[in-house]
């Protein structure tokens, strides 16, 4: 089976601190690529970053960096210093190897900045 | 500048009525796809187009059709047969669909309501 699962439906935290989204994925393609998207409230998807099965190197830009582990199938999210601009809605996604045109949501995490 | 456009921004659907989505890029990407959202869960996929003149069936396509006559143009018509259409409906491209690890472009949402 195909699915990502974002366990977290909404956070709240306080403007400045630190905040991880979770995404777990299930898959059995060997090749797949996960992404993660920005959903403000005016409603479209802004795409932040893209990582490819083969490459496990952690990536930071800026105030935003991922960590993706195989072992335990989890891409998550951190955002350090967190703004009210952060407040979206953010979504973990999967894009199967086997399957180019198609890509598994997950349900999304609502992330609320309070000044 | 290069990008997506979806038409209306708002929608409404009286009973028994057939409703036309606008989608339109400039981005030169061969595939389009249409996404559909709904309050508090993740985007579902309704139909996709990787090449002119030929689309294929996403995971709730019933209820809906499309037609891709030029590249740049992916509209989606939301028929009567569609008994719960209240939704947000995304519509996204991607350049050269076969490689997987291209990130999907979207636009900015077509919000649909039932009079």
């Amino acid at each position: 089976a195909q699915k990502v699962t974002q366990a977290q439906t909404e956070i709240s935290v306080v403007e400045k601190e630190d905040v991880t989204l979770d995404c777990v994925y299930e898959t059995r393609d060997t090749t797949y690529y996960l992404f993660w998207y920005k959903q403000p409230p005016s409603g479209e998807l802004v795409f932040l970053i893209r990582r490819n099965s083969f490459d496990e190197q952690n990536e930071i830009s800026g105030r935003y960096s991922w960590n993706f582990q195989k072992s335990t199938s989890s891409f998550n999210f951190t955002i350090t210093a967190s703004q009210v601009v952060d407040s979206a809605v953010y979504f973990c996604a999967l894009r199967p190897g086997s399957s180019a045109s198609k890509i598994i949501f997950g349900s999304g995490t609502r992330l609320s900045i309070r000044p | 500048d290069g990008g997506i456009t979806q038409s209306p921004k708002y929608l409404f659907r009286k009973e028994g009525q057939n409703v036309t989505l606008s989608c339109e890029q400039n981005l030169n990407h061969d595939a389009m796809y249409w996404y559909r959202q709904d309050p508090g869960q993740g985007l579902r996929l309704i139909y996709y187009s990787q090449i002119v003149n030929d689309f294929q069936k996403g995971d709730i396509a019933e209820g809906y059709s499309v037609s891709r006559e030029k590249k740049e143009s992916f509209p989606l018509t939301v028929t009567s047969a569609q008994k719960n259409p209240t939704a947000f409906y995304l519509c996204a491209s991607s350049g050269q669909d076969r490689v997987s690890n291209q990130p999907q472009h979207f636009g900015d949402g077509t919000r649909l309501s039932i009079l």
